[in-house]
């Protein structure tokens, strides 16, 4: 398995609260990931980082932010979260952004916002 | 965003049985990709495609790149309990990038004995 290990597996919050999710890697890659998986929309990608503290929006990154400080993990924060962002999160990791065969994902988590 | 539709949504197989899901695309893709989800689990790619009717093949899967570079295809034969799972497909076009990947809406299968 890659060494990926994605934090909190699940959790429960309130709407209007803060929430973060980590993603920690013990490969040293280059680059990290963060999507979300929903009913009827596949895998979307919220932000990504293609470094220590360079990071780039996704597809559907309003309402998150991210930060990378150290090489081996990457935050995914919800500010004020909200009903909208009960998902499946995933991370992801790779040492190459230009090879699909070296995208690795994490086992996720599950975010539920009553 | 671009849209990747695959179908069918879900699938109820007997154990045995070969299975054909396909995934279609508004615009031309350059890779195409299937993943295999297992629950509680991410995604594991299984199959890698890179040119224009390529057929490749990885044990019982075999994958093919639509000539029309707006469709791709898995089949798998002779299913077995350990196939159970969500299929996904993935592509990208010109930009290259992992960070540019599509995903599809995934076919769900479940197979019975």
């Amino acid at each position: 398995d890659a060494g990926i290990t994605q934090s909190p597996r699940h959790k429960v919050t309130e709407t209007g609260t803060p929430v973060t999710l980590r993603c920690h890697q013990t490969e040293n890659h280059r680059y990290m990931y963060w999507y979300r998986q929903d009913p009827g929309h596949g895998l979307r990608l919220i932000h990504y980082s293609y470094g220590v503290k360079d990071t780039d929006k996704g597809e559907v990154s309003d309402g998150y932010s991210v930060s990378r400080s150290k090489t081996e993990d990457f935050l995914l924060t919800l500010e004020s979260a909200t009903s909208s962002q009960t998902s499946v999160y995933f991370c992801a990791i790779s040492d190459d952004d230009r090879d699909d065969e070296k995208l690795f994902f994490g086992s996720g988590t599950q975010l539920s916002v009553l | 965003g671009q849209q990747l539709n695959q179908s069918p949504q879900s699938m109820f197989i007997q154990e045995g049985e070969d299975v054909s899901m396909n995934c279609t695309s508004s615009s031309i893709f350059n890779t195409w990709l299937w993943y295999k989800q297992e629950p509680g689990e991410g995604p594991v790619l299984l199959i890698a495609l890179y040119k224009a009717g390529e057929l490749t093949s990885n044990g019982r899967l075999t994958a093919q790149f639509g000539i029309t570079r707006k469709d791709s295809f898995l089949n798998i034969s002779a299913s077995i309990p350990s196939d159970v799972g969500i299929y996904f497909c993935a592509g990208r076009g010109d930009t290259g990038t992992a960070s540019k990947l599509t995903f599809g809406t995934g076919t769900r299968l479940q197979v019975t004995l």
